[in-house]
């Protein structure tokens, strides 16, 4: 089945310790996405990638980074959560990030303490 | 700045009738328009799209229009029926840069 698989779905964490959300989709997909939403503001952009190793920032990059080392994973790394990261994230592809659309996980919801 | 802007938070609709969602955006050099559908502790998922070359794209229940002069796009859905309730969002894209997503629109189809 055709589909882009985040872990953990939920997790709950302090602040200031190293965490990693895993994306990984099965479709050849060149582009990916992370995305956070949150209630009022819709869903924003953090990091997307064209391609391997071609990653750049969004909308609300800061506190996360990225790495595309290959083409099916894109993890979403937070070295030092704060709070203000509380969200829920979707990690998201596309064959051509045009009128195909994107695919979207089912997302992670973070709760940091 | 807001480029992607869905100004109705909800909208109520009848069973059987036509769905309306709005929205607007001030980047005109956005290229593609798309629209997902979200229902709660699901991700989004893709609807229907619209290369900024045409102004309208139907697919089945589903129709976009796209007003390029007003920067303006709307998302018809007729019949409307229960299964559609769920939250709608908007999103554009320019060039290379991802998807620039509206706040979204709760549809809620009542009986």
């Amino acid at each position: 089945e055709a589909q882009v698989t985040q872990n953990p779905r939920y997790l709950i964490t302090v602040t200031g310790k190293k965490l990693t959300v895993t994306c990984s989709q099965n479709m050849n997909h060149e582009y990916m996405s992370w995305y956070r939403q949150d209630p009022g503001l819709g869903l924003r952009q953090i990091y997307y990638s064209m391609n391997v190793e071609v990653t750049d920032k969004g909308d609300v990059p800061e506190g996360y980074k990225v790495s595309r080392k290959e083409k099916r994973n894109f993890p979403l790394i937070l070295e030092s959560p704060s709070p203000n990261q509380t969200s829920l994230y979707f990690c998201a592809s596309s064959l051509s990030g045009g009128l195909d659309g994107y695919t979207f996980g089912s997302g992670t919801r973070l709760t940091v303490v | 700045d807001q480029q992607v802007k869905q100004n109705s938070p909800s909208l109520s609709v009848q069973e059987g009738r036509i769905s309306i969602l709005n929205c607007d955006y001030t980047n005109s050099m956005f290229d593609y328009f798309l629209w997902y559908k979200k229902y709660p502790a699901e991700g989004p998922t893709f609807l229907i799209s619209i290369s900024s070359i045409k102004d309208k794209n139907e697919d089945g229940r589903f129709t976009v229009f796209l007003n390029k002069s007003a920067k303006h796009l709307s998302l018809h859905i007729v019949p409307s029926q229960p299964g559609d309730s769920a939250v709608y969002f908007c999103a554009a894209r320019g060039g290379a840069d991802g998807l620039t997503f509206g706040k979204g629109t709760h549809l809620i189809i009542q009986p």
